[in-house]
């Protein structure tokens, strides 16, 4: 069955780089049409989204943001990750993980990381 | 980049129907497809609805959607509400390789 998992940090300081890794199984990012996605959720607000990486390693950012983050993939480890520069408080967020599936939807998710940036 | 604009609560009680609206700011929102998500507290996202009025396999059929393109939103209708149903909603869609999510909209049934 497809799973991701997210991991990484749970703090971070201002002004630090946050890098976080989604360990998947169960699909593979190197067939057509997979894509697998970043989605934050600060608390009690709404979902955002942040990148994607498809199968032919393209990368595409928010518009917000892309100047930030970086998007790389090892697919013989079944891994993912993003880089965020600069992090602030205003980034703490539950960090989500997901691919997008054949329908257009993110289809599977992971349970999400809690990243906290302060000092 | 394009907005999607939703009522933040509704409510209504079991056994109703509720109807939440997720508008879009610019562009047509027939030229891309719109997913519905749940996400009960303390839990991921799951798709309720994908290609405007998809469902997943062991989504009841009391979840529908729908487009409107004169009022250029789309919709999540739920009829029989359940206590079970009471969760955020969340909807998405993407234009130019950007995707973007609505605001989403508290469901409380009461």
């Amino acid at each position: 069955q497809v799973t991701l998992r997210e991991s990484g940090p749970a703090l971070v300081k201002p002004t630090q780089t946050l890098t976080l890794t989604c360990t998947f199984s169960g699909f593979s990012l190197s067939a057509s049409g997979m894509c697998v996605s970043w989605i934050r959720q600060p608390p009690g607000k709404a979902l955002e989204w942040l990148a994607l990486i498809d199968w032919d390693d393209d990368k595409y950012y928010s518009t917000s943001l892309k100047t930030r983050l970086t998007f790389s993939k090892d697919t013989s480890k079944n891994q993912v990750v993003l880089t965020m520069t600069n992090m602030d408080p205003v980034d703490t967020a539950t960090y989500y993980c997901a691919r997008r599936g054949i329908h257009g939807d993110f289809d599977y998710w992971g349970q999400g990381i809690l990243v906290t940036v302060s000092s | 980049n394009f907005m999607l604009t939703q009522p933040h609560s509704v409510s209504e009680s079991p056994g109703k129907t509720v109807i939440i609206s997720c508008t879009r700011s610019s562009g047509s929102i027939a030229s891309n497809h719109v997913q519905w998500y749940q996400q009960r507290p303390g839990s991921a996202p799951t798709t309720v609805i994908y290609e405007d009025n998809q469902r997943p396999s062991g989504v009841p059929d009391r979840f529908s959607g729908s487009s409107d393109s004169s009022s250029n939103s789309a919709s999540l209708t739920i009829s029989g509400l359940k206590t079970e149903d009471e969760a955020d909603y969340y909807c998405q869609s993407v234009d130019s390789s950007i995707w973007v999510f609505g605001g989403g909209t508290k469901l409380t049934v009461l």
